[in-house]
């Protein structure tokens, strides 16, 4: 069974600091791991995904996981946060499918003070 | 990139009425589509995964009666919630793939902000 856990309910980082947001997942074969950002009275947004290749993974907003296959873990980085990207992030450890399932754990607030 | 609508953005009915949501995908043909709720401060759950042409299949805890799915089309999946009552307020999201060059990203709708009174 697919499953994930974001340790952390609620993140707060100063404007300007570095962020994580954590994800550690627990799949059956090789995983294909998504972010997605749900902005204030807004659809969920698709971030990023790792698939294969590089284990550090590029997407939208400046963001950026890695993905570390011994960890089991695929946490969510930002070298320096801006107070928009203050939203709920969720984790989601989709496998091998052409559909498949998002299954989320609780998400983590993320909240940047200026 | 591929999109998909949901409409109504908004809807609030009184209780005991049906309401039905609709979710398109505009630019490209979905097989599969999903549907979550969101409660307040919560995170998405899962409700059903819609497959054109077949029945969708619901999770557990989920009934099928109140939340009727219906993937007539690979671009149309419709929720209708059945006699809806105050606590079916929820936000209901649908999201639909593959996307056209046949990765598995999943693109989502808006959403749709159900009250009932």
């Amino acid at each position: 069974a697919q499953s994930v856990a974001q340790p952390e309910d609620q993140v707060n980082v100063a404007e300007g600091n570095p962020l994580t947001v954590k994800c550690t997942y627990s799949v059956s074969g090789n995983p294909y791991l998504f972010w997605y950002v749900q902005y204030p009275n807004r659809g969920l947004q698709f971030l990023l995904k790792y698939i294969t290749g590089d284990n550090l993974v590029k997407g939208s907003y400046g963001f950026e996981a890695e993905f570390n296959k011994s960890q089991t873990s695929f946490h969510l980085k930002k070298p320096s946060a801006l107070v928009s990207d203050s939203a709920l992030y969720f984790c989601d450890p989709a496998g091998y499918s052409s559909a498949s399932k998002i299954i989320f754990g609780s998400g983590t607030r993320l909240s940047i003070r200026p | 990139g591929a999109v998909v609508s949901q409409h109504p953005s908004w809807v609030i009915c009184k209780s005991g009425t049906s309401v039905k949501i609709e979710c398109r995908s505009l630019d490209f043909q979905a097989t599969t589509m999903f549907w979550y709720r969101q409660f307040p401060k919560q995170s998405l759950m899962l409700m059903a995964t819609s497959n054109e042409g077949s029945k969708a299949t619901y999770e557990q805890g989920v009934e099928k009666d109140k939340f009727l799915i219906n993937h007539a089309s690979l671009t149309l999946s419709t929720l209708t919630v059945t006699s809806a009552h105050p606590e079916d307020s929820s936000f209901y999201i649908c999201s639909a793939g593959p996307d056209p060059s046949g990765q598995e990203t999943q693109y989502f709708g808006p959403g749709t902000r159900l009250l009932v009174l």
